[in-house]
């Protein structure tokens, strides 16, 4: 799986939206851009998915580039129930292997 | 309530001691996966499976048994345990095929003295 390079730590103002960034330059064709989040001392959350098209969940937007060499995360409006490590994952459709890196650590300011 | 349940919680061990975490799902998900997450780091695979019967290991296999004989549960074995196991276990589980996040279960902690 690609290796993906996240900034270690980002701040964010409540109500703000969170750009969360990620390199992935060596993804390949088959592999999806996977995002996760640990709140403290909890089980990771899976966020949201996708291969090259921009996608939008409940939770979350993702923003990938044409050249799929990176993306954005993006929270619309962050709370202060959204401070956590998020983990940027590129993975194989079938990949059974799920390799997480060190993450940025997200903290929403009041 | 649908998702992945890890017993127990807390555990306390002495040294040499062995025992399983257990983890179960009840998503009919193909993929399991063990990680260990120690303070101030990131998660480390232990062991994971893509079906009933099959086993692989991750990065840090060594003082870890899995076994699974059936597609919800994945149990984690410790062998002999040492302080340097004293760690969060987390156990996800996730379709196998089709592009899908994994489920995460809610961790044992595990200090072993």
């Amino acid at each position: 799986d690609a290796k993906t390079t996240q900034p270690p730590s980002m701040d964010c103002a409540e109500g703000r939206a969170a750009n969360l960034p990620c390199n992935h330059s060596t993804i390949s064709g088959n592999e999806y851009v996977y995002w996760y989040r640990q709140i403290h001392s909890q089980g990771p959350q899976y966020i949201i998915h996708g291969l090259k098209n921009n996608e939008t969940n409940e939770m979350a937007s993702l923003i990938i580039t044409e050249d799929r060499k990176s993306s954005t995360l993006i929270l619309p409006h962050a709370t202060l129930r959204d401070t956590a490590v998020y983990y940027c994952i590129v993975q194989e459709t079938s990949g059974s292997r799920l390799t997480f890196g060190e993450g940025t650590q997200l903290t929403v300011n009041p | 309530n649908a998702g992945v349940t890890q017993t127990p919680k807390f555990q306390v061990l002495k040294t040499g001691q062995s025992m399983t975490l257990q983890c179960a799902q009840d998503m009919n998900h193909e993929y399991m996966s063990w990680y260990r997450q120690d303070p101030g780091m990131g998660l480390r695979l232990i062991h994971y499976s893509v079906g009933a019967g099959i086993t692989d290991q991750g990065e840090v296999p060594n003082g870890y048994n899995v076994s699974r004989s059936t597609t919800e549960d994945f149990p984690l074995r410790l062998l002999s345990a040492a302080p340097s196991q004293t760690s969060v276990y987390f156990c996800a589980s996730s379709y196998g095929t089709e592009p899908y996040g994994y489920t995460f279960g809610s961790g044992t902690r595990l200090t072993v003295v």
